[in-house]
């Protein structure tokens, strides 16, 4: 089974913040992502990774940056949050066409 | 980004009937998923699709791919409460990114014991 882990279920910042939240796979994917999900918007892409140290934006990249230092670990990066980035966080990997999520991490920016 | 156009946007339902929800996209596609969401989780994968025509059962789920490649359904049959939750489609777009998947916004389905 592939097992995706993300650092945090639920997290409360404040605005301005530096935010971190970590997402690790177990299955030596080269592929991972960083989605947010939000009511009413579904599921949006942020950034992507197909290698280590590779990136690429997603369709809502704004205000968001990522790290991929080792294969294994996706971080996404919130360098000065702000409350409309309150939202599901949901990591993914994938090696061919199927993407395996997380679960998720629940943020509140006040 | 493209959406899908995932219906119903949502159903209610009695325990032990039948479900059936749908998926069309614009363009052509060659890969057609369906994933489960309960609340507080991540998406879970019930079904991959690869090939125009294919039909692929898991348990009391079936999915198909579209003859056309720009459409999926999904059906549940003899529903029972734990069926409870958000079911999604996704796709990737044939011309489209080697790595990106399209998604519906979900369809949520309730049941009545």
């Amino acid at each position: 089974d592939v097992k995706v882990t993300q650092s945090s279920r639920y997290l409360v910042k404040r605005t301005g913040e530096k935010v971190f939240l970590e997402c690790v796979q177990d299955m030596d994917h080269e592929n991972m992502f960083w989605y947010r999900q939000d009511p009413g918007l579904g599921l949006r892409l942020i950034y992507f990774s197909y290698d280590v140290k590779m990136k690429e934006k997603g369709d809502i990249p704004e205000g968001y940056s990522v790290s991929r230092e080792k294969k294994e670990r996706f971080s996404l990066i919130l360098e000065s949050a702000s409350t409309n980035q309150t939202s599901m966080y949901l990591c993914a990997t994938s090696e061919t066409r199927v993407q395996y999520f997380g679960p998720g991490t629940r943020l509140l920016v006040l | 980004g493209q959406q899908l156009n995932q219906s119903p946007q949502s159903m209610f339902i009695q325990e032990g009937e039948d479900v059936s929800m749908n998926c069309t996209s614009s363009s052509i596609f060659n890969t057609w998923l369906w994933y489960k969401q309960e609340p507080g989780e991540g998406p879970v994968l019930l079904i991959a699709l690869y090939k125009a025509g294919e039909l692929t059962s898991n348990g009391r789920l079936t999915a198909q791919f579209g003859i056309t490649r720009k459409d999926s359904f999904l059906n549940i049959s003899a529903s029972i409460p734990s069926d409870v939750g958000i079911y999604f489609c996704a796709g990737r777009d044939s011309g489209g990114s080697n790595y990106k998947l399209t998604f519906g916004k979900g369809t949520l389905l309730t049941v009545n014991p």
